[in-house]
């Protein structure tokens, strides 16, 4: 079936540091990749997506690589600010399967210190 | 995109009442979804809103708990039927777009807390 392991956390870096949250998945059949951001007390907002293997997902400094190889799509940035501060979530989607919904991953909390 | 508004955003409700939770989309969506985000955790689907007629559920969610109407392309409600604090959880609306590659988007949900 379809699944979403994403870093656990929470995480806590100090503003302008490197940032890496962790996901990979399993699915049965070609899935498309997402990161979803949840700002305090927002809803979900599409953050990057890729659609397919070596594509590279990129949005307000965040990138992440579909790697079919590892069946990874890590979140990355160089340099994060205070107002990253939020819930990442890894997601991804096989409609090819008939499944039409996302799932999810378990979220990682950031928060970026000044 | 879609521009999705849910209401209410927030509530604080009695163990044993139900309420109805709406959204409306700004335009015409392939499908609409209700998920469930419980305290500190990931996101649940709940059920595929499905128009004029019966949602589709997910396993370990019923009719009974969480009636779905969806009367037209734009517009869906969820209702959160006998609710006890175990129910006590942000509730999203979310809606997949003609023409994009899978993804959805998110109303802001509404959060409710069962007294």
């Amino acid at each position: 079936g379809n699944s979403v392991t994403q870093m656990e956390g929470p995480v806590t870096l100090s503003e302008e540091a490197f940032l890496t949250i962790n996901c990979t998945y399993t699915a049965t059949g070609y899935p498309s990749l997402f990161w979803y951001v949840q700002y305090p007390g927002e809803g979900l907002q599409l953050l990057l997506k890729a659609t397919k293997a070596d594509d590279k997902g990129s949005n307000k400094g965040f990138e992440a690589t579909y790697r079919k190889e590892t069946t990874s799509f890590h979140l990355e940035k160089g340099s994060v600010q205070v107002s990253d501060s939020a819930v990442y979530f890894c997601a991804l989607s096989d409609p090819r399967t008939g499944a039409n919904n996302l799932f999810f991953g378990t979220g990682t909390r950031l928060t970026v210190i000044p | 995109s879609a521009v999705i508004s849910q209401k209410p955003s927030r509530d604080i409700c009695q163990r044993g009442t139900s309420l109805t939770i709406q959204c409306q989309v700004d335009s015409q969506v392939t499908m609409m979804f209700w998920y469930r985000q419980q305290p500190g955790q990931s996101l649940t689907l709940i059920a595929t809103a499905n128009q004029g007629s019966e949602a589709t559920y997910e396993s370990g969610f019923v009719i009974d708990k969480f009636p779905i109407s969806r009367p037209n392309l734009t517009f869906s409600t969820l209702t959160v039927s006998n609710m006890s604090p175990e129910d006590s959880s942000i509730y999203l609306c979310s809606v997949r777009v003609a023409g994009l590659t899978g993804e959805l988007f998110f109303g802001e949900g509404s959060r409710l807390t069962v007294l």
